[in-house]
């Protein structure tokens, strides 16, 4: 198990577009979450998926922004029509089990609008 | 969750016991003081986490005062990899999913 994997690890776009990322969690680890982080800022909360079900969605998660996580494995984070204070980077976490389990992060995915 | 204040930034000498303080004046009885560190591009890295005991494991020591108010993450002997953005989260494990970041203590160790 080479850890949580987040892809892409950069992307540069236009503003107005549409912007898929993908984060592969730990086999096996029912929890994922997605933060985003701002130069100079802690990540912030985005959402939060057990299994399938996405149970918890912060105020930041405008309606541009929609979580999946289809089988209850691998997640994707869509952003459409993109503005440019978009840009940041975008962590993807996973962890086993309920309670507190350690939270694992993956390297990101740094995006740029232009 | 319960606020935190820490440091913005720290220096300490490679080889040293670096010595980071956390302030968690409002924290109530069912919450965890946890900390993660995140080095420069990378995502955040658990380190340790604990409730009232002192804590030790193979990367740091967590020392938590009786009344709970404060802690301070130990490095016994900082390296230059330790050099991070540490923060120190309050969070009670029973009713939060997520964790919320502040703005950390930026240590950067130095030959």
């Amino acid at each position: 198990d080479t850890g949580v994997s987040q892809n892409p690890r950069h992307k540069i776009t236009k503003r107005g577009q549409n912007v898929t990322f993908r984060c592969d969690p730990i086999s096996e680890h029912n929890r994922l979450y997605w933060y985003r982080q701002t130069l100079g800022q802690g990540p912030e909360f985005l959402t939060y998926f057990q299994n399938e079900a996405q149970l918890e969605k912060s105020r930041l998660l405008s309606d541009r922004f929609s979580a999946e996580r289809p089988k209850g494995s691998f997640s994707t984070l869509e952003i459409q029509r993109t503005e440019q204070g978009d840009s940041a980077m975008y962590l993807c976490a996973s962890s086993f089990g309920t309670g507190f389990t350690e939270a694992f992060f993956g390297q990101g995915t740094r995006l740029t609008v232009v | 969750d319960a606020k935190t204040t820490q440091p913005t930034s720290m220096d300490c000498a490679e080889g040293r016991a670096a010595n980071l303080p956390c302030n968690h004046s409002t924290i109530s009885g069912n919450e965890y003081v946890y900390w993660y560190r995140q080095i420069h591009s990378q995502g955040p890295q658990y380190i340790i986490h604990g409730l009232k005991n002192n804590e030790t494991n193979e990367m740091a020591s967590l020392i938590i005062t009786e009344d709970r108010k404060s802690s301070t993450l130990i490095l016994p002997h900082a390296t230059l990899r330790d050099t991070a953005v540490y923060y120190c989260i309050v969070r009670d494990p029973g009713t939060a999913s997520k964790l919320t970041f502040g703005t950390g203590t930026r240590l950067q160790v130095t030959l």
